[in-house]
């Protein structure tokens, strides 16, 4: 089956780091693009930050831009967010998600956001 | 950035209804958009992509049209496990965007 599995989350103080995590299987991960999302509780859904599959094309979110680190280890199927300087409005549910992958021409395929994890949660609190 | 406006932001209604929730992006992505429905406490469900192509396994009572600027999902027949909330989100360019989400609640 193909499957995301974040990990990483918990609680952490005001200007503390936290690694997140997410395990790809069932598929090629090395193909996709893939993303964070997160939710605050009650809130809408939040675009974070996504990684190009050879890793050179990354974005970020104007609202963690500075403060979080995308990263992906192919070999390892895995995805990572860094995150540092966290803020209690970082404070939400985190999803990894599979972006998207491309046609042999390099074009994007128009099939994105198929797969999310089940997301790990982030509290930053005092 | 992309701004999504999608409205309603709630909605009541009974099981049967025909519901349309409308997302309009501030400028151009083709058909660059995909709709999800969450229910409370789950993971986000991909229910359309490319605009108008139904993800496997969705029922056909969901449906979704629109290119350029205006999008629209369909619910056909409201049916009890419908009730839940949607976005949309646009994945033309970056940064992506979702809009803010409508709640579809029981009349």
């Amino acid at each position: 089956d193909v499957q995301l599995v974040e990990s990483g989350g918990g609680l952490v103080k005001p200007g503390g780091s936290l690694r997140l995590s997410c395990a790809a299987s069932g598929f090629t991960f090395g193909s996709y693009s893939m993303t964070w999302v997160r939710q605050a509780p009650g809130k809408g859904l939040d675009w974070v930050s996504s990684i190009s599959s050879s890793s050179s094309h990354i974005y970020y979110a104007n609202s963690v831009k500075g403060r979080f680190t995308i990263s992906r280890d192919n070999a390892k199927n895995s995805l990572y967010l860094q995150m540092d300087s966290l803020r209690a409005e970082d404070s939400a549910v985190y999803y990894c998600a599979r972006e998207m992958s491309y046609d042999n021409s390099g074009y994007p395929k128009n099939d994105a956001f198929d797969i999310w994890g089940q997301g790990t949660m982030v509290t930053v609190a005092s | 950035d992309i701004q999504m406006t999608q409205s309603p932001s709630a909605m009541s209604a009974s099981v049967g209804d025909r519901v349309t929730i409308t997302c309009r992006a501030s400028q151009g992505i083709s058909n660059y958009l995909a709709w999800f429905q969450q229910k409370p406490g789950q993971v986000p469900k991909r229910l359309i992509y490319a605009a108008s192509s139904l993800q496997s396994g969705v029922p056909s009572r969901f449906s979704g049209s629109g290119s350029g600027t205006e999008f629209t999902l369909t619910i056909s027949s409201l049916q009890p496990e419908d009730f839940a909330t949607y976005y949309c989100l646009q994945h033309n360019s970056y940064p992506r965007t979702f809009g803010q989400g409508t709640k579809v609640e029981i009349k």
